[in-house]
């Protein structure tokens, strides 16, 4: 089933780890965008891609960084983690053509860093 | 740059008494815009899109270039679009870049 797929759910590590979180998608999707979801409900764009080796930072800065090695993979990774990047991550992925700003989200990654 | 604004975090409708979701924009270009909605322990979702003119569970939403305004309406709230949403705006540029607002928590008290 065309989905698009967020691991891990929720993690919990102490400060200074290298984190991974991962984003697939099985849709054929050529965007693919990740949001951070404060406490606040508020979504912050903090990177995007619209297709294999192009990256973009979005509009809030970030300590992160992101690949686009393969269309349907789109990983986040931050190299030495802090409490501040406790958030929930939201990835998303979008078709180019008519309906620009439609886009799938999954089901998000809660990161706690200790 | 491209900005959304929501200017209420909190809206608390009784049910059946109409709804009004506001959503500004700055935007240079010609924007497209759309209202995601998130319900309790579900995923974002798209609800409507500016450009398809449609009316999704009773919500419609109206593009006004001069007022650069795309605020959501209902005329009789239920209870079961208490939600969180959010307007979002996307670039016409090739990068199309999607920007949100704030969001806008829907409590429609019974």
């Amino acid at each position: 089933e065309a989905d698009i797929y967020q691991t891990p759910r929720y993690l919990v590590i102490g400060t200074g780890k290298k984190i991974t979180l991962e984003c697939s998608q099985t849709m054929g999707h050529d965007k693919m965008y990740w949001y951070q979801q404060d406490p606040g409900m508020e979504l912050h764009l903090i990177h995007y891609s619209y297709g294999v080796n192009s990256t973009e930072k979005g509009d809030l800065s970030s300590e992160s960084t992101v690949s686009r090695i393969r269309t349907e993979h789109f990983p986040l990774t931050l190299e030495s983690a802090r409490p501040s990047h406790t958030s929930q991550y939201l990835c998303a992925s979008g078709t180019q053509g008519l309906w620009t700003g439609e886009l799938f989200f999954g089901e998000g990654s809660r990161l706690t860093v200790l | 740059a491209q900005r959304v604004t929501q200017p209420e975090k909190l809206l608390s409708v009784f049910k059946g008494a109409p709804v009004e979701l506001k959503c500004n924009y700055s935007y240079s270009g010609s924007p497209e815009l759309f209202w995601y909605v998130q319900y309790s322990r579900q995923r974002l979702q798209l609800l409507l899109r500016h450009i398809s003119r449609e009316s999704i569970k009773g919500f419609t939403a109206d593009l006004n270039k001069g007022e650069t305004s795309f605020h959501l309406k209902k005329p009789f709230a239920q209870e079961e679009d208490s939600a969180m949403y959010y307007c979002a705006l996307s670039n016409s540029g090739g990068y199309q870049k999607v920007t949100f607002g704030t969001g806008t928590k829907l409590q429609v008290i019974p």
